[in-house]
């Protein structure tokens, strides 16, 4: 089952612009993940928020987390080429054991 | 930049046959999970170890596919006989055992059953 949906399910954008991507969830966490497939490989593990955490950045990357609305929002900041991929959020419940469940992910493209 | 090995790449194969799939981790990780990815969606969790234990395997179509991870180190999973509708992204991924930790991704093995 998914339990993340992200929003938009798809975004175009120009080099060197912002890209925002949304994420909702439904039950409750102990940390929510965000994660980057280029086409036709395996998923790159981007940046953990845990559920007592509101904001974290990594480079160009800010991940915020509303754990009230049951949401979270990757952003992308000065865009490049080279971010044009899947991104996808994952949840790992409180009952869980430790599995991720994953939404259907943003297909982001970034044009020269 | 993947970590994880996975064998093989891709994989075609003819409705009726048998497959299988190789993973090996990244060394120390304890907990081991088999994806399967339909182009356009996330990952399905297909079955989860934990060591040579099996964790969950709730998703995973018994009748035909089966996997093992006999010493808690590397895996295999197997398709027999396989269908038209396994063909996919299977993908391998794993982590530390305990909470809030990363998955790590191999690059998986794209199946087509012809």
């Amino acid at each position: 089952s998914q339990q993340g949906e992200e929003d938009p399910q798809a975004l175009s954008i120009q080099e060197g612009e912002n890209a925002t991507m949304n994420c909702s969830y439904k039950t409750s966490i102990n940390n929510l993940q965000w994660y980057r497939q280029n086409s036709g490989r395996g998923l790159v593990h981007l940046i953990l928020i845990r559920s007592n955490e509101r904001e974290k950045h990594s480079g160009r990357l800010r991940v915020t987390l509303d754990t009230s609305k049951k949401s979270s929002s990757l952003l992308i900041t000065a865009s490049r080429a080279a971010d044009t991929a899947s991104y996808f959020c994952a949840t790992d419940a409180e009952d869980s054991n430790y599995q991720l469940i994953w939404g259907a992910g943003t297909k982001l493209i970034i044009k020269p | 930049e993947a970590e994880v090995a996975q064998s093989p790449r891709y994989k075609i194969t003819e409705k009726s046959q048998a497959v299988a799939f190789w993973c090996d981790p990244i060394s120390g990780h304890a907990t081991l999970y088999w994806y399967r990815q339909i182009l356009g969606q996330g990952p399905e969790l297909l079955v989860q170890f934990q060591d040579e234990s099996v964790v969950d395997d709730s998703q995973l179509p018994k009748d035909r596919f089966s996997a093992e991870r006999l010493k808690g180190v590397d895996s295999t999973l197997k398709i027999q006989p396989a269908e038209l509708g396994d063909s996919a992204m299977y993908l391998c991924a794993s982590s530390s055992a305990g909470n809030n930790q990363p998955q790590h991704f191999g690059d998986g093995t794209r199946l087509s059953i012809l």
